[in-house]
């Protein structure tokens, strides 16, 4: 059964910093991976998605790795700011023939103080 | 081209009442998902539908709650005698070829 967790649960910054938003996976069969980004009472942002066969994707600020064999997957966020805090998720896809439901892991709840 | 529509955005119901939660896809999206989020606790896969079938409701309580995707209109997540433990954000999610999900906003269902 595939579980995913994120470490931290929560995270306080000062502006400016760079920070590294941590999703491991208990089983490397995944056809992609997604983080989204949750403001409180909002629904889900996608941010970025990496395919299985792909190791990083890059949105302005946002650079997301995924390592399959080592079942792990990191956000960086480049220079802070208050306006990225926020929830981050991230999800797994199983491959094809699983019904295409996504499983996410808890969050990590960012704050970054101005 | 719009996103997925949900509505409504909040929804207040008496313990015992109906709940009735729509969803509207994106243009061309023939799958939809549901997922609940309850206060404190990660988004968990409720069902997913295509047009006039469930594909796979393994996430659903075996009681109370139902949903469909009707050929015409939106898909409706049904939820008889609600109940306090009801009370979550219910999410849905539309995707073309059930690769990448794109969510909704979101109906916010509190039960009193």
């Amino acid at each position: 059964k595939q579980e995913v967790t994120q470490i931290p649960a929560a995270l306080s910054v000062p502006e400016g910093e760079n920070l590294v938003l941590n999703c491991s996976f208990t089983d490397s069969a995944i056809y992609n991976l997604q983080w989204f980004r949750q403001d409180p009472g909002k629904g889900l942002t996608s941010l970025l998605l990496i395919q299985s066969s792909q190791r990083e994707q890059t949105s302005g600020r946002l650079n997301a790795s995924l390592d399959k064999s080592s079942g792990r997957s990191t956000l960086y966020i480049a220079a802070s700011q208050p306006g990225d805090s926020a929830t981050y998720l991230c999800a797994v896809l199983p491959p094809p023939g699983n019904t295409g439901k996504l499983i996410f892991g808890q969050g990590t709840t960012l704050q970054v103080k101005p | 081209n719009a996103g997925v529509m949900q509505n409504p955005r909040h929804l207040v119901r008496r313990r015992g009442q109906e709940a009735r939660l729509r969803c509207s896809p994106m243009k061309g999206h023939s799958h939809v998902y549901w997922y609940r989020q309850l206060p404190e606790e990660g988004l968990k896969f409720m069902v997913y539908l295509q047009k006039e079938n469930i594909i796979d409701e393994s996430g659903m309580p075996k009681e109370r709650f139902s949903a469909e995707f009707p050929k015409e209109g939106p898909s409706i997540l049904r939820i008889q005698q609600v109940v306090r433990g009801d009370s979550a954000a219910y999410f849905c999610a539309s995707s073309r070829d059930s690769t990448e999900a794109f969510f909704g906003q979101g109906t916010r269902l509190t039960v009193v």
